[in-house]
């Protein structure tokens, strides 16, 4: 199994509501990203889980909270969002955090996300 | 710092059209060096790939070598077809200490035509 899922696969939400993004693998990768993706333009890295515990944080709002519950998991909390932060959320993995030529990362299809 | 820069797009062709993507870097150390491809609608795809100078990544006819001395990784495809239609991205990858990041370029749309 080389998939990356992701669930939902469009999220509407109002900037009061709470609601979660989730992204499985079953790879036996060790190492989880969250990337925001704006219309036309690349992925933007948000956060890196390393064997569970966050390694990467790139000064993303606390309004986004991740959360690695297990290997297999990653979870993207949000809060009390603006309309700004609509945009396709991808997820992805590797087998660990480190830089080998084995290390590629391998994406889902993303949630795509709009805040009203 | 580490960027990519990648030519403008859309790129509109032919089928069975030659394709070039030219894509150019700037890295601090020695990076790995990729191409995703991204179909409407969905994720992204990792194309191909190289992790050392004059490498050749290739995948369903497309290729890209590596070149140092020009610090380009071009990509490339004889015939290009109307299910090519994308948005493709050059990346590379440097270890951190934090782990494994990607910068991206900023895309390049294809458009394939009958």
């Amino acid at each position: 199994d080389t998939e990356v899922t992701q669930t939902p696969k469009h999220l509407v939400m109002g900037m009061t509501n709470k609601k979660s993004l989730k992204c499985e693998q079953h790879m036996g990768h060790r190492a989880m990203y969250w990337y925001k993706q704006k219309a036309k333009k690349p992925p933007e890295l948000m956060f890196v889980y390393s064997y569970e515990k966050l390694s990467i944080n790139e000064s993303v709002p606390s309004r986004f909270s991740p959360e690695c519950p297990n290997s297999s998991l990653l979870n993207l909390h949000l809060h009390a969002l603006q309309p700004e932060d609509s945009a396709l959320y991808l997820c992805a993995s590797s087998q660990d955090g480190a830089g080998g030529s084995y290390n590629e990362q391998f994406f889902g299809p993303g949630t795509r996300l709009t805040v009203l | 710092g580490n960027s990519v820069t990648q030519m403008e797009g859309p790129v509109t062709l032919s089928e069975e059209a030659f394709l070039t993507i030219n894509c150019t870097y700037t890295a601090t150390g020695y990076p790995s060096l990729f191409w995703y491809v991204q179909y409407p609608g969905e994720g992204l795809q990792l194309l191909l790939k190289a992790t050392k100078a004059d490498d050749k990544g290739s995948n369903k006819g497309f290729e890209a070598t590596y070149r140092k001395e020009t610090t380009s990784f071009h990509l490339e495809k004889g015939s290009v077809q109307v299910s090519d239609s994308a948005v493709y991205f050059c990346a590379l990858r440097i270890l951190t200490g934090g782990g494994n990041k990607l910068t991206f370029g900023t895309g390049t749309q294809l458009k394939v035509e009958l």
